[in-house]
Formats: C-alpha cells, structure tokens, sequence
C-alpha cells in the first residue's frame, strides 16, 4: 500500500470480547479515519481523530493516534456478531492525498 | 436525509468499451470522490471534485476521468476498458473539502 497498513489482517473472536485493530502510515497527516465494510458493500464512516488528537471515543469505539509512531489503533469493546465485517484507516496527508489500508476481515462468532 | 446514490449498481462490459458511471451526493454536500476497490490493490483513490473543480488525482492513466455538475452531482468516464478495470467503484461526498466523507453502495463493473 502506498501508505497504510492495518495488522492483524483477520481477526477471529467470540462475541462480548475486545477486537483491537492497528494501522500504521508513511507520512504525515491532516487526519485518519476508520470505516467499516460488510462484505463488498459501501463503507460506513465510524470515526475521524485529527493530527493534533490522541484518543477519540464513539460509543463501542475507541481510537488512539500516535503521530511520533506514525500509527492508529481501533478498540471495539463488547464486540456483536453484527461487527463482523472489514474495518479500514484512511489518512489524509499533508498533499490532500487521501489512502486506505489494506484492511483488517473481523469475525464475530456468536 | 437520503445518502449517496451510485448508478447502476452493476455493469458487464466487454473490453474496449467506454462506461460512465453517476453519483449523487447527499443533498448541501458540495465535496465528491471517486474510488476503486480491487481485491489485489484494495481501495485506491481515483480524483476529487469539489465545486465543479478537480481538486485531487490519483494514480490511474487518462483513460479515468470525471467531472462534477453545478448540482455536485459527477459521472466518472473510463474509455477504452480493460480487464483489470472489473472492480467494485466507490463514489464519496463531504459536505467540504477534506470533511468526513460518506460513500455509496458503489457501482460493480465486470469487464469481459
């Protein structure tokens, strides 16, 4: 990927447990976003955190942005079998290039 | 408020042809882009309109192109189609330039 990758790339766990999901980046940025996508859909937006933010939170969701590390990492507390679906960061650099990671495939089970 | 629309939602094509795909953006957004989704390049970032204006382009030959209409409604162009352009394409709209983006359900292209 020209600028991010996201680790684990799948990640398979029981409902009601934690899924963390990380995503590391070349360059600087303006800002990095998570989206979510079920199977081959439209990406659904989950949460923005901007270059001069550590920590964001939205409901379930947890985001951290380390600038010096150049990564991001997604925490999805009480995870549902309704999670399960592809979760990409998105950044937007300082060139208003806009990248997407390659991807993390969460599975839920019930 | 209704979100973004793509259509079609499917298309077949055979190589060489041209196709022009639509988006429309949700109503006041006034940002658009445009995305290509593959399962060997992932989601890569094709261009982004904004006020009829070109703002941004990505990697892709000539054979992409796209345009946005004083309504911030855009169709995207890809002339002379080749087999690696089967892909799911995914159109965005923000209410400003660099805001959070919203998608649509994408339109799927099969090439043959």
């Amino acid at each position: 990927s020209q600028q991010g990758e996201e680790d684990p790339q799948a990640l398979s766990i029981q409902e009601g447990e934690n899924a963390t999901m990380n995503c590391s980046y070349k360059t600087s940025i303006n800002n990095l976003q998570w989206y979510r996508q079920n199977s081959g859909r439209g990406l659904v937006h989950l949460i923005l955190i901007r270059s001069n933010e550590r920590e964001k939170h939205s409901g379930r969701l947890r985001v951290t942005l380390d600038t010096s590390k150049k990564s991001s990492s997604l925490l999805i507390t009480a995870s549902r079998a309704a999670d399960t679906a592809s979760y990409f960061c998105a950044t937007d650099d300082l060139v208003n290039k806009f990248y997407f990671g390659s991807g993390t495939k969460l599975n839920v089970k019930p | 408020k209704a979100g973004v629309t793509q259509t079609p939602r499917y298309l077949i094509k055979t190589r060489g042809q041209q196709v022009t795909l639509s988006c429309s953006p949700i109503s006041g957004h006034r940002s658009v882009s445009w995305y290509q989704q593959t399962p060997g390049q992932g989601l890569q970032f094709l261009f982004e309109y904004f006020s009829e204006t070109q703002r941004n382009k990505g990697n892709f030959p000539g054979r992409f192109s796209g345009r946005q209409f004083s309504n911030s409604r855009s169709e995207m162009n890809v002339s002379t189609l080749e087999l690696g352009d089967s892909a799911l394409y995914l159109c965005a709209s923000s209410l400003a330039w660099r805001d959070t983006q919203y998608f649509g359900p994408g339109t799927r292209l099969t090439v043959l």
